[in-house]
């Protein structure tokens, strides 16, 4: 089954850098979804992909997918001390009715 | 709109103690609910989903059960709870197709001692 694997792990950057993070997965998808979670809070949409698209924005938020490298990036431009939280990528497959997660990034934007 | 609500927002159970989580849904009819649970500083496990009344998938063979009584009600629950069951449980939402977009709620932290 398909899975996100995130990289970096951990990242930490001063308030106006912007923040990038990648996510790989094994098998063909449908869609790919990158999710916040803020410190023991539930998980929030941030954006999703589909695998007929190269590049999704959504406010400060900028995703590319590459399904020939079977990878995609979510770059977060001129962040803020608010961002600080774990982001999630997840894969869903048409007719799985499943998302599977990856294991996470945690971003902390110092002030 | 739709709200998803989880209680309790935190349990703390004796080894070998019964567990009972519940999730609702507000604003949709019919939709697929799913139970995970994360590790401390890790991804998500998916245990369970259900498509509909009565219909439960599990994913992972485990100490725990889910049931699903009513159209947007779903429940964890557990006879005998072991130290490997703490964690925090999320339980989450989507429309008919759980492949795309899925709604959290805020998560039962359950730590067994």
């Amino acid at each position: 089954s398909q899975q996100g694997e995130e990289d970096p792990q951990a990242l930490s950057i001063q308030e106006g850098e912007n923040a990038t993070m990648n996510c790989s997965y094994k098998t063909s998808i449908n869609n790919l979804q990158w999710y916040r979670q803020n410190s023991g809070r539930g998980l929030v949409h941030l954006i999703l992909i589909r695998s007929n698209e190269r590049e999704k924005h959504s406010g400060r938020l900028r995703v590319t997918l590459d399904t020939s490298k079977k990878s995609s990036s979510l770059l977060i431009t001129a962040s803020r001390a608010a961002d600080t939280a774990s982001y999630f990528c997840a894969t869903g497959l048409y007719g799985n009715n499943r998302l599977a997660f990856g294991k996470g990034n945690q971003v902390v934007v110092i002030p | 709109s739709q709200t998803i609500h989880q209680w309790p927002a935190t349990l703390v159970q004796p080894v070998g103690s019964p567990l009972s989580l519940e999730c609702t849904v507000e604003g949709t009819s019919n939709p697929n609910l799913y139970w995970y649970r994360q590790a401390a500083g890790r991804g998500l496990q998916l245990l369970f989903y259900s498509v509909g009344i009565g219909q439960i998938s599990s994913e992972v063979p485990q100490n725990l059960s889910a049931s699903r009584p009513q159209d947007r009600q779903f429940i964890l629950s557990s006879k005998k709870l072991l130290l490997s069951d703490s964690g925090f449980y999320l339980c989450a939402w989507s429309g008919d197709r759980g492949e795309e977009t899925q709604y959290f709620g805020p998560g039962t932290r359950l730590l067994v001692l």
